[in-house]
């Protein structure tokens, strides 16, 4: 498809179960990134890609929180002992470039993983 | 760290009336203002990119202006239909983080009844 598509859309687990989100992003868009949401607050900057390299994961919470993207393309958001406060939104995001210049900037967002851990 | 603040939380409309909200953010090291449309069930929809002191954009019946000096951008829209009713969120760039990382406001969910 044209747009950023995000699986599963729903996901229910179990406190300490283990999850992966995935995130498929505009073919050809060099930057990606992951945003949580929680209930009533804003998106919370996660990490951020350009290309394959993780530039920037200063927003991951813990040590429980893992992001890759091999090939520059897909990208994977594992979620280790899923913990309660871990329910939330997650949004994937992709650009095309890292830095505006003659671009807008703008980012093209997916619909978003729901996670909800009982 | 970077703060940015939505007013109001949440506006309920009829339908022709015109509305706007404000988006305040810190002044200092500012590079970028993002306004995006979040309708239920879809993505976020990038609306504007703002980056100049005064400038002022326009789509249709939804327009922004920006004031970097004094750190806060308006959206309005003009004789508001159903269709605008979704979550309204503003996010900033600072000069300070790589690449695109923007921090987001909480939003204002905008109503809007026949």
């Amino acid at each position: 498809g044209a747009g950023v598509s995000q699986s599963p859309r729903y996901k229910v687990a179990k406190r300490g179960q283990d999850v992966a989100l995935r995130c498929d992003p505009i073919s050809g868009h060099v930057s990606l990134f992951w945003y949580q949401q929680a209930l009533g607050q804003g998106p919370e900057f996660l990490t951020y890609f350009q290309n394959e390299a993780q530039l920037d994961k200063s927003g991951l919470p813990s040590d429980r929180f893992f992001a890759e993207r091999p090939e520059g393309s897909v990208s994977t958001l594992k979620i280790q002992r899923t913990q309660q406060e871990d329910s939330a939104v997650y949004l994937c995001a992709s650009s095309l470039r890292a830095d505006s210049g003659i671009h807008t900037g703008e980012l093209f967002f997916g619909e978003g993983s729901r996670l909800t851990v009982l | 760290i970077l703060n940015v603040e939505q007013s109001p939380q949440s506006l309920h409309v009829q339908e022709g009336d015109s509305t706007n909200f404000t988006c305040s953010f810190p002044s200092s090291n500012f590079y970028a203002l993002h306004w995006y449309r979040w309708e239920t069930a879809k993505s976020p929809e990038a609306l504007f990119v703002m980056t100049l002191n005064g400038d002022e954009k326009k789509k249709g019946r939804i327009s922004a202006t920006l004031n970097t000096k004094e750190g806060y951008s308006y959206l309005y829209i003009k004789g508001s239909q159903p269709e605008d009713s979704a979550t309204y969120l503003c996010a900033s760039k600072d000069q300070t983080g790589g690449g695109n990382k923007l921090t987001f406001g909480t939003g204002t969910q905008l109503k809007v009844e026949l």
